[in-house]
């Protein structure tokens, strides 16, 4: 059973305008989000994190928002960039554990 | 400095053929980690290495043994490999394990076996 869920498997934007990534989880006993994107034939690579303890976290173009009560985290990317067309992969992990549990994926495309 | 490092990138096996995936890391890491990705599905873990000398279950070990060879390296083998087992696997290596700890992977190890 899936416990981290991106439920858009794919996504389009203008270069320029904001791209909002969304994920779910189901576990309640995660305390620590990750975001990591894929280009083709490479490996993920870290992209930004958040704890519970905070509901957001910036880092330049990137910013991660948390809201604990829905289960949700969503990924914003202002402005968009052709570069940034890429897979990105939400991953959630519990304080007690050595496991991270990622979502599916969603591909993002920045059209120029 | 390369990073997560793997071999081969691509490999095609026949049903009941034995295969090792390699990985090496030069970060000095501590932790290593092997990850199958499927179509309609996230990373999953299949093992991981605290630090040398210690293994541990992922997710998904069944069909798969894996060996910390030194700190450096850390291999996965399947003893007789299966269609199910089709797959792309990454490795991936942190300062340390635990829920906070950065991963860094490698490039992928694309696996069919028919």
């Amino acid at each position: 059973d899936q416990q981290v869920k991106q439920n858009s498997p794919s996504l389009s934007v203008q270069e320029g305008r904001i791209s909002i990534l969304n994920c779910d989880y189901t576990n309640s006993m995660f305390d620590y989000f990750l975001w990591y994107k894929k280009y083709p034939a490479e490996g993920p690579t870290f992209l930004i994190s958040i704890s519970s303890i905070k509901d957001k976290n910036e880092d330049g173009r990137f910013t991660v928002f948390l809201n604990k009560s829905a289960k949700h985290l969503s990924l914003h990317i202002v402005p968009s960039q052709p570069g940034d067309s890429a897979v990105y992969f939400c991953a959630a992990s519990a304080g007690t554990g050595n496991q991270f549990y990622f979502g599916t994926g969603t591909s993002l495309t920045v059209i120029p | 400095n390369a990073g997560v490092t793997q071999t081969p990138k691509f490999q095609v096996l026949k049903t009941g053929q034995s295969m090792t995936l390699q990985c090496a890391q030069d970060m000095n890491h501590n932790s290593m980690y092997w990850y199958r990705q499927d179509p309609g599905m996230g990373l999953r873990l299949i093992y991981y290495s605290a630090s040398e000398g210690t293994t541990d279950k992922g997710e998904v070990p069944n069909g798969y043994n894996v060996s910390r060879l030194n700190k450096r390296e850390f291999s996965l083998r399947l003893e007789s490999a299966a269609p199910s087992q089709t797959s792309v696997y990454f490795c991936a290596s942190s300062d340390d394990v635990g829920p906070r700890e950065t991963q860094y992977f490698g490039p992928g190890t694309r696996l069919l076996v028919l």
